[in-house]
């Protein structure tokens, strides 16, 4: 299986930091890496796709970069609603697996 | 707009078969363009895909349940179902269906998700 570490695994940050959360894969993904954001009690909402693609209907905030094993999630100017856990996911081969999840909570 | 809901006993005993489905509106389970998929949280832990479905009954599993994992599809109900046999506590877990999206080689994600059940499996 591919394994995929997040990191850091938590972090406190305010309304309108830039934050990077970052993500490796055990092997080279090449692009094949998804971002989700998951409120308690929510569905998962994607965010971004095939590394950069961002999702429809996701605000333009949320950028993701990254080919091969290293991987970035920014949110440019962090809102009050995006206190969350975000993971990664890998599409480049089954099983499908998840990075451990970065929580971002209020400083 | 497409809507997932999982629906299920919320307490299986231990060694007992857990059963659930996932109802989906607003897009036909039919549809080629998608699979239909489970994954699974333990409280604190992360996020574990379990196996997925095609609109032709082919299925694809994580090796780690192969063993335990059934997933059905019915298109005339519009639903898709998991069985998970001989459970432990290990399987406590909020289970989550959602709606895999195929977009092209290797390019596949979770773009819908129901907003998932806790099962308890209880000794």
């Amino acid at each position: 299986d591919i394994q995929m570490t997040q990191s850091p695994s938590s972090l406190s940050a305010s309304v309108g930091d830039r934050v990077t959360i970052t993500c490796r894969a055990s092997q080279s993904i090449t692009y094949y890496l998804n971002w989700y954001q998951h409120k308690p009690g929510k569905a998962p909402k994607l965010l971004i796709y095939a590394a950069s693609t961002l999702q429809s209907g996701v605000p333009s905030r949320f950028s993701g970069s990254g080919s091969g094993t290293d991987f970035t999630l920014t949110i440019s100017s962090l809102q009050p609603e995006d206190f969350a856990t975000y993971y990664c996911q890998q599409s480049y081969g089954t099983p499908w697996t998840f990075g451990q999840g970065t929580k971002v909570d209020i400083k | 707009q497409t809507q997932l809901q999982e629906s299920g006993p919320g307490l299986v005993k231990a060694s007992q078969t857990l059963s659930l489905t996932c109802s989906v509106s607003g897009v036909s389970t039919s549809n080629g363009r998608y699979y239909w998929s489970w994954i699974r949280q333990p409280a604190g832990k992360g996020l574990e895909w379990i196996g997925r479905v095609y609109t032709s009954g082919s299925t694809d599993f994580n090796p780690s349940l192969k063993s335990r994992v059934t997933i059905s599809l019915d298109t005339s109900k519009n639903q898709f179902s998991l069985k998970l046999s001989s459970v432990t506590a290990a399987d406590t877990a909020v289970y989550y269906c959602a709606r895999e999206h195929d977009s092209g080689p290797r390019e596949y994600f979770f773009d819908f998700w129901g907003q998932g059940i806790l099962v308890t499996v209880s000794s």
